[in-house]
């Protein structure tokens, strides 16, 4: 079993629809969580990161996180084509700083 | 524009040769790390620095070393270089190891023949 989950799509979603990411993981003592972007040949892009239960906002950007069921998930709102890209949900186990990043999802949005 | 800068951006890599990659931040992050990413398997952590003059292994170190002489230089040395480390190679960096918020900088793919 993998330590960080995720699909790995692709997931289509029509313009201005929302679209759900969901990432599990697997250790119970993980302390922080990240969703970075990455476009196809470049460099991942840290977009959200959240260390509490509950939601967190920013922008067209929500992340969920629930410690008790280990998952995380990310919601884009009104997507768009520029948000076409591969996520990678990462995970945070202790307090040097390692991440352990899933897989990632791939994400299109067809106009 | 402040940011982490890798060099070189792409190299062709004999089998058996040494090579260094470069990786400089202007941040004042005290803490650096390398990853390599390849299709299937994700980032998976190379080596990391917490602070300046300290390092340490991540997942997968073997055939790698780092240094980190100082707080803006992570470079990363593969000694020998052999096919399986065809990859692309990313460094990032975070304010401090309990603030993981990690900043990539733009990758180099190397590939080894």
């Amino acid at each position: 079993q993998k330590e960080v989950e995720q699909n790995s799509g692709p997931l289509s979603v029509p313009e201005g629809a929302i679209a759900s990411l969901n990432c599990t993981y697997s250790d119970r003592g993980s302390q922080s969580f990240f969703w970075y972007r990455q476009y196809s040949g470049k460099s991942p892009e840290l977009i959200m990161f959240i260390y509490s239960n509950g939601d967190k906002e920013d922008g067209r950007f929500t992340a969920q996180l629930n410690k008790a069921s280990q998952y995380v998930s990310l919601l884009i709102r009104d997507s768009q084509p520029s948000d076409s890209a591969t996520y990678l949900c990462a995970v945070g186990r202790d307090s040097w700083g390692k991440l352990q990043f899933g897989a990632g999802t791939q994400v299109v949005v067809t106009p | 524009i402040a940011g982490i800068t890798q060099a070189p951006t792409s190299q062709i890599l004999a089998a058996g040769r040494r090579m260094t990659l470069r990786c400089t931040q202007d941040m004042r992050h005290n803490a650096m790390y390398w990853y390599r990413q390849d299709l299937g398997l994700g980032l998976r952590l190379i080596h990391y620095s917490n602070t300046a003059g300290t390092t340490g292994k991540g997942e997968v170190p073997d055939g790698y070393s780092v240094s980190r002489a100082n707080t803006d230089d992570f470079p990363l040395t593969l000694a020998s270089a052999v096919p399986s480390q065809t990859s692309v190679y990313f460094c990032a960096s975070s304010e401090s190891p309990g603030r993981n918020e990690q900043y990539f900088g733009p990758g180099t793919r190397l590939t080894v023949t």
